[in-house]
C-alpha cells in the first residue's frame, strides 16, 4: 500500500504567520492527493481535492500544489480557526491511505 | 440538508461482532459511492472500506480484509458495516462518508457523518 508521510507532526504558529504543510507519497499517486482539516471532536472537512482543487465554501487562503510524490498545502495567512489538525489522503491507489497528520498549534 | 447519521456502535468483546449502520437523507444515495473511515483514540484517521453507488465494488483496508462487510440498501438509504472477529485494535470512531462527486468511486469525500464508537474489550 502507499503510505504517506506528514512533516512536520507539529507546526506552531502565530495568526496571521504562513503555514506550509507536506506530504510525501511513498511511489507516485499522480495529482490524486486529498487534503482534509480535522478540529477537536468533529469529523474531518474536505480541503483540498486533486492536489490544487479547493473544495466548496473554503477561503482562498488555503491552496495545494505538488505533484507524483510531493504534495504541499499553504494556508497564507493564519485565522483563529484554522488551527486543527490536518490530513493527506491519495485516492491512486486501492487501498485509499490517510498521512498522519499535522497539527498546526498556536505559538 | 445532507446528512449522514451513524448508529450501532458500543462496547463489545474481543472475537464477538457489531453490525453499523449510516443513514442518509438529503441527497440521491443511490447516486454516490460511500465510505467507513475509522480513527483510534487520539490517533488519525484510517480508511476502512468503500461501496460503488450499486453496491457491484468494494474495496477494503488490509487490516478489516475477511473481517469486515461493507453493504448497502439503496431503498432505505442506509450503508452498513457489519464487523467480525473483532480486535482491541478495531476500538475506534468510524465515521460513514459520501463522496464528492454522484457516479464515480475513489473520490475525495466532502460529506461526513458525527461518527460512532466501537470499543472492543474484554
Amino acid at each position: 500500500e502507499i503510505v504517506l508521510t506528514q512533516s512536520p507532526a507539529t507546526l506552531s504558529l502565530s495568526p496571521g504567520e504562513r503555514a506550509t504543510l507536506s506530504c510525501r507519497a511513498s511511489q507516485s499517486i499522480s495529482n490524486y492527493l486529498v487534503w482534509y482539516q480535522q478540529k477537536p471532536g468533529q469529523a474531518p472537512r474536505l480541503l483540498i481535492y486533486d492536489t490544487s482543487n479547493r473544495a466548496t465554501g473554503i477561503p482562498a487562503r488555503f491552496s495545494g500544489s505538488g505533484s507524483g510524490t510531493d504534495f504541499t498545502l499553504t494556508i497564507s495567512s493564519l485565522e483563529p480557526e484554522d488551527f486543527a489538525v490536518y490530513y493527506c489522503q491519495q485516492r491512486s491507489v486501492w487501498p485509499l491511505t490517510f498521512g498522519g497528520g499535522t497539527k498546526v498549534e498556536i505559538k | 440538508q445532507v446528512q449522514l447519521v451513524e448508529s450501532g456502535g458500543g462496547v463489545v468483546q474481543p472475537g464477538r461482532s457489531l453490525r453499523l449502520s449510516c443513514a442518509a437523507s438529503g441527497f440521491p444515495f443511490r447516486s454516490y459511492a460511500m465510505h467507513w473511515v475509522r480513527q483510534a483514540p487520539g490517533k488519525g484517521l484510517q480508511w476502512v472500506a468503500v461501496i460503488r453507488y450499486d453496491g457491484s465494488d468494494k474495496y477494503y483496508a488490509d487490516s478489516v480484509k475477511g473481517r469486515f462487510t461493507i453493504s448497502r440498501d439503496n431503498s432505505k438509504s442506509t450503508l452498513y458495516l457489519e464487523m467480525n472477529s473483532l480486535r482491541v485494535e478495531d476500538t475506534a470512531v468510524y465515521y460513514c462518508a459520501r463522496e464528492k462527486a454522484s457516479s464515480v468511486l475513489s473520490d475525495a469525500v466532502d460529506v461526513w457523518g458525527q461518527g460512532t464508537l466501537v470499543t472492543v474489550s474484554s
